[in-house]
């Protein structure tokens, strides 16, 4: 089972800042947590990925909190091929076999 | 050039019949992946290969058997298909260093039983 909750859908206005919520309240110290996105019709690409620090990078901006129990991906200027389910996983380093475990993810919607 | 690459893209097939399913990266990847994605949009990890070895079976029925020739290639065959086995098909691959590692991940394959 995911390990991760997030809202089921948002709406994001185009040209503006997305903001994509994530709990993950169990994380344990070892494990990290990731930021894939699935495009209709499309394989799920990797956006990013972070421990405790906040991460950026060409696509996005990831902020995990102190506690480290929730982050949010952000999308600075949402453009409408933005558009995707986009998926919160925790995932251990070490004795890693590798799996990626997704939830229902978040479906946003960047509308004109 | 395309990263990971999966054939065929659609897939229609009578039930109890045997089909395969190819996937090639030419990332020079260690691990690769079957993911597969029901009707419901769950996706689920099938399979792991790393260096031609099985290390994750995620109590797969018997009827799925992945093989994989070398690191560059993981197909997935599937005998007597029943029409539950309808559903996406990714494959994906990576290079894991020990530490953090992305996946990158095949276009998909919809396979449709009838």
């Amino acid at each position: 089972d995911a390990k991760t909750t997030q809202p089921t859908s948002m709406d994001c206005a185009e040209g503006r800042a997305a903001n994509l919520p994530c709990n993950h309240s169990t994380i344990s110290g070892n494990e990290y947590v990731y930021w894939y996105r699935q495009i209709h019709s499309q394989g799920p690409q990797y956006i990013i990925h972070g421990l405790k620090n906040n991460e950026t990078n060409e696509m996005a901006s990831l902020i995990i909190t102190e506690d480290r129990k929730s982050s949010t991906l952000i999308l600075p200027h949402a453009t409408l091929r933005d558009t995707a389910v986009y998926y919160c996983i925790v995932r251990p380093v070490s004795g890693n076999t590798g799996k990626l475990i997704f939830g229902q993810g978040t479906t946003l919607q960047v509308k004109p | 050039d395309t990263a990971v690459s999966q054939t065929p893209k659609y897939l229609v097939t009578q039930m109890g019949n045997d089909k395969s399913i190819k996937c090639e990266q030419n990332l020079g990847h260690d691990t690769m992946y079957w993911y597969k994605q029901d009707s419901k949009k769950f996706l689920k990890i099938m399979f792991s290969y790393n260096n031609k070895e099985l290390i994750i079976n995620e109590t797969v029925p018997n009827r799925f058997s992945p093989k994989s020739p070398d690191k560059a290639h993981l197909n997935l065959h599937i005998n007597s298909l029943e029409l539950g086995d309808s559903a996406v098909y990714f494959c994906a691959s990576s290079q894991p260093r020990g530490g953090p590692d992305e996946q990158f991940f095949g276009p998909g394959t919809r396979l449709t039983v009838l």
